[in-house]
């Protein structure tokens, strides 16, 4: 069975542009989210998605944007782009909207450059 | 709201040896969950172990266990017989409707 699948998986970036990265969940799995990793730092909730309805946002400005589509796969899309913006950015996935056990499976992220 | 403290930057252990990696916890939730997770530099959060804050015993997967101390608030990572394939990330992170990661620990395996 096919694992959570991200796209891209490396990408660069100018200032001012814009991004969308993609997440493809297992299948069967309903509930998406969304992390950023900084170099040197634990990743940090940015989006959950279940049923295709925002169920959780992180403390992020409102350049980023994500939406779950019918099929449950999700875009994170990312406004304005700034150098702080560079970082790993991890596709998570899971059957329920609340976590137990080893119920979560992560994608191997999109590494975002920003120069 | 929900913090997960990690001390120890990094790490070094012999291999074949035991390591424990340290993690507190804040939260004021009566049940939660804790997890670790091992990141090696592709990035990928590989999932470890896993305890509920109702669980009696200490949960263990194979070289992994979790020394649960609730009234302490702390969830270190055990890992015996250490390998050099164990070099990496190590994450611990709270359960809730999101996942509250630690600041990791950088774990070296010297041969």
């Amino acid at each position: 069975d096919a694992g959570v699948t991200q796209s891209p998986t490396h990408l660069i970036k100018t200032r001012g542009q814009h991004v969308t990265l993609r997440c493809s969940p297992i299948s069967g799995h309903k509930s998406v989210s969304w992390y950023q990793q900084v170099l040197g730092q634990g990743p940090q909730f940015i989006f959950q998605y279940y049923e295709k309805e925002e169920r959780g946002r992180g403390n992020f400005p409102d350049r980023f944007s994500a939406r779950q589509f019918p099929n449950y796969s999700s875009e994170l899309n990312v406004n304005a782009l700034l150098l702080g913006d560079s970082a790993l950015y991890l596709c998570a996935s899971s059957f329920s909207r609340k976590y137990s056990g080893n119920t979560i499976y992560f994608g191997e992220g999109s590494w975002l450059t920003v120069v | 709201a929900q913090k997960i403290t990690q001390t120890q930057p990094g790490m070094f252990v012999q291999e074949k040896e035991a390591v424990t990696l340290d993690c507190t916890y804040d939260t004021s939730d009566q049940s939660y969950g804790l997890f670790w997770y091992k990141q090696p530099s592709s990035g990928e959060m590989i999932f470890l172990i896993y305890q509920g804050s109702y669980d009696e015993q200490n949960a263990t997967e194979g070289r992994y266990s979790l020394n649960f101390q609730k009234a302490r608030k702390s969830a270190n990572l055990v890992i015996s017989a250490s390998q050099l394939g164990d070099s990496a990330m190590y994450f611990c992170a709270m359960q809730g409707n999101k996942l509250v990661f630690g600041a990791g620990t950088i774990l070296r395996v010297k041969s």
